[in-house]
């Protein structure tokens, strides 16, 4: 059985960086053909896809948000790090990651606020 | 970007009646190998978006049968043959053929 939980700060300063971690168990992420995705959903609801990496240390990234993103992979822990630098009021939301496109996980709630 | 405009915005439907949710694209989504890379979600309230369709029409594992997907180029369409309670949510459809994957607006759909 496949789950990915994503843990991280619930509440971010403006210009500070967020750093997310997805816990996952179930799959291995080491060929080519795994990945971990991250999305993130705003207060309204809209969604928007961050980026990917794969198990291969491949990594694709939104280019609206490739200068300000880092995403790394830890096989041994089976975890992936998303970290976004000068954080925003606008990225507010809640952020998921997920196996692929197929399974996401709970959700971590991000809130930019001075 | 590839923009996706999701139609109607909400949907009130009775219990055992059907639904139809459409999802049209600002380009093609077919791809050269052949496929075309549309995707369906849905997101229950409090949950994380959950797939049900991709590459079109193909349900995933578990998913009911009353729900199908259908289209091609640009115009693509999500059918629920009789909506249920549990059917309940906000529908997102979501296209990988281009970087970055971008996602329709949604369609919450609720149950009169």
């Amino acid at each position: 059985q496949i789950t990915l939980k994503e843990s991280g700060p619930p509440l971010v300063k403006p210009t500070q960086t967020l750093t997310l971690t997805c816990s996952f168990s179930g799959f291995s992420l080491t060929t080519s053909e795994a990945s971990v995705g991250w999305i993130r959903q705003s207060p309204r609801k809209a969604l928007e896809w961050i980026g990917i990496i794969y198990g291969d240390d491949d990594k694709v990234y939104n280019p609206s948000l490739e200068s300000r993103l880092t995403i790394t992979k830890d096989t041994s822990k089976t975890q992936v790090v998303l970290t976004m630098t000068n954080m925003a009021p606008a990225d507010t939301g809640t952020y998921y990651c997920g196996h692929g496109l197929d399974l996401w996980g709970q959700g971590a709630v991000v809130v930019v606020s001075s | 970007d590839v923009v996706l405009t999701q139609t109607p915005v909400s949907l009130s439907v009775t219990p055992g009646q059907p639904a139809s949710i459409s999802c049209k694209s600002s380009q093609s989504l077919l791809h050269g190998d052949g496929k075309t890379y549309l995707y369906w979600y849905l997101q229950r309230a409090g949950q994380s978006p959950q797939l049900l369709i991709y590459e079109v029409s193909t349900r995933l594992a578990g998913v009911p049968d009353r729900f199908s997907g259908s289209g091609s180029g640009t115009d693509f369409t999500l059918k629920i043959s009789r909506v249920e309670a549990e059917d309940v949510g906000i529908y997102f459809c979501m296209q990988t053929v281009q970087l970055p994957l971008t996602f329709g607006g949604g369609t919450k759909v609720d149950i009169k």
